[in-house]
């Protein structure tokens, strides 16, 4: 079984903190994804790679950078924490399609609470 | 813009009956589509998935249909049962890239 973790199920930060969310697969999966989800609004997407050190911003992009030193770990950084970034912060993985049995399907950790006060 | 688009928020359906979850998109390039079930405090995991050149899949309890005219997919679940009780995303990728475009989502509440 795919296994995706992440570092905590809920963090509380005060605004201004630097915030690192972290986020293991033990798949071997190429790409990792970061996504933020809030009620009415879906997943939507942060940043993504595809491979170590590669990083493509998604659709929010804004407030947020990522590392990807190693093929098996995926960090958020939110440099500065404010408020509108209290959200659910979710984490997954996928193999390229091409060499996937189930192609585009993305594997998912428990998720980040986070609340920014 | 949303691509993906999941007009309703909430379903509430009776035990043993169908419940139908629909999802509407405008991105004639997407070719796959997945959809997603997401208990509180639990990341989302995989339900089902469609290609493009299919316009049924079928697993179990659920049945995903395809109308790519339309621009349109619905999610069937026959019978519902209780733990059917979760969120719902429709998502869909195209073939020029690895990422998923999911949608708002819609909350399905079984009664039993």
């Amino acid at each position: 079984d795919v296994k995706v973790t992440q570092s905590s199920r809920y963090l509380v930060k005060r605004t201004g903190e630097k915030v690192f969310l972290e986020c293991v697969q033990d798949m071997d999966h190429e790409n990792m994804f970061w996504y933020r989800q809030d009620p009415g609004l879906g997943l939507r997407l942060i940043y993504f790679s595809y491979d170590v050190k590669m990083k493509e911003k998604g659709d929010i992009p804004e407030g947020y950078s990522v590392s990807r030193e190693k093929k098996e770990r995926f960090s958020l950084i939110l440099e500065s924490a404010s408020t509108n970034q209290t959200s659910m912060y979710l984490c997954a993985s996928s193999l390229f399609p091409e060499d996937s049995p189930s192609p585009y399907e993305q594997y998912f950790g428990p998720g980040t609470r986070l609340t920014v006060t | 813009d949303q691509q993906v688009k999941q007009n309703s928020p909430s379903l509430s359906v009776q035990e043993g009956r169908i419940s139908i979850l629909n999802c509407d998109y405008t991105n004639s390039m997407f070719d796959y589509f997945l959809w997603y079930k997401k208990y509180p405090a639990e990341g989302p995991t995989f339900l089902i998935s469609i290609s493009s050149i299919k316009d049924k899949n079928e697993d179990g309890r659920f049945t995903v249909f395809l109308n790519k005219s339309a621009k349109h997919l619905s999610l069937h679940i026959v019978p519902s049962q209780p733990g059917d009780s979760a969120v719902y995303f429709c998502a869909a990728s195209s073939a020029y890239g690895n990422k998923l475009v999911f949608g708002a989502g819609t909350i399905l509440r079984v009664k039993s």
